[in-house]
């Protein structure tokens, strides 16, 4: 059973940058899965930052678009998340998820991860 | 863009009663690219239906899902305990590729 564990650092300063790093653990990362990160702040609905599947093909929500990386490591089994010039309102508890295709939803998220955005 | 626009916000119920929540689509969604989500208080969202109405795995019968175009409906045949908690929708279009609504909180009365 795939489950899914992201780390990093709960605490980044503004306009610094934010790394995260989903580990994927029972299943293989290079499947055929497409694998999400998604973010919520506190008190607020999810809204998606991107995606990426195993070839290094990516998707990112717009509105996040010229700050974000997403980026996939197969021997690691894992993925990554950048998210640049960050602000208060990058505040949040990030997911990341496996979709296994647009038509079956995110069917396995991790617990989340809260990274604060403050000096 | 599509938007989604979930109602009620707050839906304030008793166990054993019937839940029927509303997901309205700025512009046409394919049925087979609407899913909901159950989110419990620190806990991640967890899949409930895909392609507007297939339940996920393990999901109990009492969700169900309908609708198409613009209007989804969610219905929670008799509330359990254990059913209290937010619900989203989400759809697979565009820009962006994935999409949430605000979500419906659903509340003991």
């Amino acid at each position: 059973q795939v489950q899914l564990q992201e780390s990093g650092p709960g605490l980044v300063k503004p306009s610094g940058t934010l790394s995260l790093t989903c580990a994927v653990s029972g299943g293989s990362i290079s499947s055929s899965n497409w694998w999400s990160w998604v973010r919520q702040p506190p008190g607020k609905g999810l809204e998606w930052i991107g995606e990426i599947h195993h070839s290094g093909s990516t998707n990112y929500n717009p509105s996040l678009k010229s700050r974000v990386t997403i980026s996939v490591d197969e021997s690691k089994n894992q993925f990554s998340l950048r998210l640049s010039s960050v602000t208060g309102a990058d505040t949040a508890v990030y997911y990341c998820a496996r979709n296994i295709a647009a038509a079956f939803g995110m069917d396995v998220w991790g617990q989340g991860t809260t990274v604060t955005v403050s000096s | 863009e599509i938007v989604l626009t979930q109602s009620p916000g707050t839906l304030s119920l008793s166990p054993g009663e019937r839940a029927t929540l509303s997901c309205r689509a700025s512009q046409s969604v394919s049925s087979s690219y609407l899913a909901w989500y159950q989110q419990k208080p620190g806990q991640p969202p967890r899949l409930l239906i895909y392609g507007a109405s297939s339940r996920a795995t393990g999901i109990p019968d009492r969700f169900s899902g309908s609708g198409s175009g613009t209007d989804f409906t969610l219905t929670i045949s008799r509330l359990e305990p254990e059913d209290f908690a937010v619900y989203y929708c989400q759809q697979f279009g565009s820009s962006p590729r994935y999409a949430f609504g605000q979500g419906t909180k659903l509340e003991i009365k």
